[in-house]
């Protein structure tokens, strides 16, 4: 049973087009996370959420933005996508701290054309 | 802040032989250490991870051995298998600290 589900799997926009990608998790975690993967180099951790407290990563850029209305589910909104920003984007959850097992999605392949 | 670093970036072994892949971090106060699997264009699994209280853990053909003292971490795969391929990464975390730092990755492969 998928317990961390990404929407949709496959996400093509224009240069420029906003974009929002969506997770949803049956495990009722406190905690998800968005990471950007490109080609095989490790996931890069962009924002976490422990319930509705807002983390984001130094580095992150102000072109992604996040929401979670509620425990189930989180947002990753892009506002104005580049070439650079064609990944695979990866939501993760976690029941707390590090120190727990994190559970991914399938993923979502976004391209921009 | 934490830096993991995993060693090597391939590793290419024969089918049957074992593969050791290697990382280093340089937190001391790090406990957990999660090691996962990653196969082409699909999500990261945990095999096996360990904490800072155990010195080795082992299930079926896996095992994974943390040297606190000298800050590393293997893990070591025995009777590799074809579907063994596929990118490792290992990753440390601090139980105060909801963020895992990754290792750069090792691509396995498996010679048949």
């Amino acid at each position: 049973d998928a317990m961390v589900i990404q929407n949709p799997r496959y996400q093509v926009t224009q240069f420029g087009k906003p974009v929002t990608l969506s997770c949803s998790q049956t495990l009722n975690h406190n905690v998800m996370y968005w990471y950007q993967q490109k080609s095989s180099q490790a996931p890069k951790l962009l924002f976490h959420y422990y319930d509705k407290d807002f983390n984001n990563e130094a580095d992150t850029p102000d072109n992604f933005q996040s929401r979670r209305p509620n425990t189930s589910f989180c947002f990753l909104d892009i506002r104005s996508p580049g070439l650079g920003d064609a990944a695979m984007y990866l939501c993760a959850t976690s029941r707390g701290a590090g120190g727990t097992e994190a559970f991914f999605g399938q993923g979502t392949r976004l391209t921009v054309v | 802040g934490e830096n993991v670093e995993q060693h090597p970036s391939t590793l290419s072994v024969q089918e049957g032989d074992s593969a050791v892949i290697k990382c280093t971090y340089s937190d001391s106060a790090s406990n957990y250490f999660p090691w996962y699997k990653q196969e082409l264009g699909k999500r990261p699994q945990l095999i096996i991870d360990i904490r800072s209280n155990v010195g080795e853990k082992k299930d079926q053909r896996i095992a994974v051995t943390l040297n606190k003292t000298a800050k590393h971490f293997s893990l070591h795969i025995t009777e590799t298998q074809p579907e063994d391929s596929a990118v490792y990464f290992c990753a440390a975390s601090i139980n105060s600290n909801y963020q895992l730092i990754w290792g750069a990755g090792t691509k396995l492969i498996i010679k048949p």
